[in-house]
């Protein structure tokens, strides 16, 4: 059974902390990404990776970076959390190539910044 | 960038009652896609469609690509508990050599028993 794991399901940081939010997948998916849900706004993506090292800006990349070192591992950084950045993270991965019918999310990272 | 209006935002319904949302866009997409996100859980992909005018049923769920290619619906029959959730559409196009996905806002099921 396909997975992609969030190491993190409830978080509570306080301002100006560094986060870490860890996704790993088990499916050899070359392509992760990161999404930011807010009501009434749907899925935003913040950023993606077609590869070990390799990254690319999605729509709302700011206040935000990411780190692929190994390609089952997909982590985003908040390097100074504001409260503008409370919400649910969601992780995705896909094969190379393809997308939407092939994407598969983790669970979701609820984040409050208080 | 890219945009897709999903609408209505929520939905509050007696079971047993059909379900339509709909998904509009400014842009062309040569995908179309409908995922489901069960409350605690991540979205599950529903329906694939990938040719204008194509009409594809999955049970009691039914969406149709628009011929223009800017817009696709989603019908539910029969409502059912299970039922209860969010329904995202997006749109797949290609940008610089890339897939990219574009979500709708969201429509926001309940359902009354």
């Amino acid at each position: 059974d396909v997975k992609v794991t969030q190491s993190s399901r409830y978080l509570v940081k306080r301002t100006g902390e560094k986060v870490f939010l860890e996704c790993v997948q088990d499916m050899d998916h070359e392509n992760m990404f990161w999404y930011r849900q807010d009501p009434g706004l749907g899925l935003r993506l913040i950023y993606f990776s077609y590869d070990v090292k390799m990254k690319e800006k999605g729509d709302i990349p700011e206040g935000y970076s990411v780190s692929r070192e190994k390609k089952e591992r997909f982590s985003l950084i908040l390097e100074s959390a504001s409260t503008n950045q409370t919400s649910m993270y969601l992780c995705a991965s896909s094969p190379a190539g393809k997308a939407g019918n092939t994407i598969y999310f983790g669970e979701g990272s609820w984040l409050t910044v208080v | 960038g890219q945009q897709l209006n999903q609408s209505p935002q929520s939905m509050f319904i007696q079971e047993g009652e059909d379900v339509s949302m709909n998904c509009t866009s400014s842009s062309i997409f040569n995908t179309w896609l409908w995922y489901k996100q069960d409350p605690g859980e991540g979205p599950v992909l529903l329906i694939a469609l990938y040719k204008a005018g194509e009409l594809t049923s999955n049970g009691r769920l039914t969406a149709q690509f628009g011929i223009t290619r800017k817009d696709s619906f989603l019908n539910i029959s029969a409502s059912i508990p299970s039922d209860v959730g969010i329904y995202f559409c997006a749109g797949q196009a290609e940008v610089q050599g890339a897939q990219k996905l574009v979500f709708g806002q969201g429509t926001r099921l309940t359902i009354n028993p």
